[in-house]
């Protein structure tokens, strides 16, 4: 039982580039979240999706876009990056209801050049 | 607004020590909070949640909705809770989760 498992790992882009994230779960959850970690920051949610073909921006959505076309599988865009966008990314699932914890995958750091 | 503060970003015990790292809230609602831990090279994960009152790895936490907050303490600090520590709410509809800037929590030998 893989959990949540996050795709690269690592990767370095140059400014104006374009890449995918993709958070795989295998939980049947519901929920599924992206944020994104700065130092100082914590955890702020980028956009995160409440079911099948549903997404929602959410703290810091600007420069993202994502996909939810199956339950198990939420995509997160970057169309041109940006050095500000050096981060590390978290995916995250969730049960649908109350009082349900976040699984968290690996994360993915990226670094803009 | 919805917020949850954690005025500390780090925090450095000895080991043996108490050790008590602090969370603030503002929810206008019912809150459901979260205590979620980071290890070194490990995955963010659960650590308690305040609706179980459970104590996991000798840690607790009291929600004390007067004060608005949900500090996370335990009696006798270890090395290996060294992490980094963050404070989380769930807002009403359980689909969105708030979290701190995080603690860094250092247990020195």
């Amino acid at each position: 039982n893989a959990g949540v498992t996050q795709t690269p790992k690592f990767r370095v882009l140059k400014t104006g580039q374009s890449m995918t994230l993709l958070c795989a779960q295998d939980m049947n959850h519901e929920y599924m979240y992206w944020y994104r970690q700065d130092p100082g920051m914590g955890l702020r949610l980028i956009h995160y999706s409440v079911g099948e073909g549903t997404t929602a921006k959410g703290e810091v959505p600007d420069g993202y876009n994502v996909s939810r076309l199956k339950k198990q599988n939420f995509l997160l865009g970057l169309e041109s990056a940006a050095p500000s966008q050096t981060s590390v990314y978290f995916c995250a699932s969730s049960r649908q209801g109350g009082n349900q914890p976040q699984h968290f995958g690996d994360g993915t750091r990226l670094s803009i050049l | 607004a919805q917020r949850v503060t954690q005025p500390e970003k780090l925090l450095s015990v000895f080991k043996g020590a108490p050790v008590e790292l602090k969370c603030n809230y503002s929810y206008s609602g019912s809150p459901e909070l979260f205590w979620y831990v980071q290890y070194s090279r490990q995955r963010l994960q659960l650590l308690l949640r305040h609706i179980s009152r459970e104590s996991i790895k000798g840690f607790t936490a009291d929600l004390n909705k007067g004060e608005t907050s949900f500090h996370l303490k335990k009696p006798f600090a270890q090395e290996e809770d060294s992490a980094m520590y963050y404070c989380a709410l769930l807002n009403t509809g359980g689909f969105k989760t708030i979290f701190g800037a995080g603690t860094r929590l250092f247990v020195k030998a």
